[in-house]
């Protein structure tokens, strides 16, 4: 099993560019997240979907949307991207929400110029 | 105060050592308690759940002290493969987790 797999690893995307981080899981879990990682702020949840055809904001949504493309996938997107926006973006699944652990995949580094 | 607060460290430590670190979290209420571990650049990836009456795994001890609303995470005859990044995790409400902002550990020769 893969476990959490994102793409890409790595980007660099200038100001007001678009793009799409992907997310994909094979655990069979029904819970999916975003999360951004900011030195000496901890990882930060930007969305989560608890399951297939639901998505619900986080702390720091402003910026992005999200797809849950079905049971596997879980997209983000960012429309028109900031310096602000630079970050590692981690995708984590879960079994279910809340009091369940979550396992992640290995990360983007989002670099916005 | 932060939801979920740790002392950012570092903590230096020579091999063989025995090291703790200790978390507190704001919601009285909060059910669910996970250590993480994170390498530099890399995802965290679980370290054990914290259940209420403690609980042990190898050379880590974690426990949870609700009535002080803290978590403790004890490592025994440290190695140096245990440097890292070590992150709280709390669920404060409904259906997130809060991660702190993590201790950092460094074990020395």
């Amino acid at each position: 099993n893969a476990g959490v797999t994102q793409t890409p690893k790595f980007q660099v995307l200038k100001t007001g560019q678009s793009m799409t981080l992907q997310c994909a899981q094979d655990m069979n879990h029904n819970s999916m997240y975003w999360y951004r990682q900011d030195p000496g702020m901890g990882l930060r949840l930007i969305y989560y979907s608890a399951s297939e055809g639901t998505t619900d904001k986080g702390e720091v949504p402003n910026g992005y949307n999200v797809s849950r493309l079905n049971k596997r996938e879980f997209s983000l997107r960012l429309e028109s991207a900031a310096p602000s926006q630079t970050s590692v973006y981690f995708c984590a699944s879960s079994e279910g929400t809340g009091r369940r652990e979550q396992y992640f995949g290995p990360g983007t580094r989002l670099t916005v110029t | 105060r932060k939801e979920v607060e740790q002392d950012p460290g570092p903590f230096n430590v020579p091999e063989g050592a025995t090291v703790a670190f200790n978390c507190t979290y704001s919601n009285s209420a909060s059910q669910s308690f996970f250590w993480y571990r994170q390498d530099c650049r890399k995802e965290p990836k679980l370290l054990m759940s914290v259940y209420s009456s403690g609980n042990e795994d190898g050379r880590f001890t974690a426990q949870l002290n609700r009535a002080s609303q803290y978590i403790s995470l004890l490592i025994r005859d440290s190695k140096l493969s245990d440097s890292a990044t070590y992150l709280c995790v709390v669920n404060l409400y409904g259906n997130k987790l809060v991660f702190g902002a993590g201790t950092i550990l460094r074990v020395k020769s």
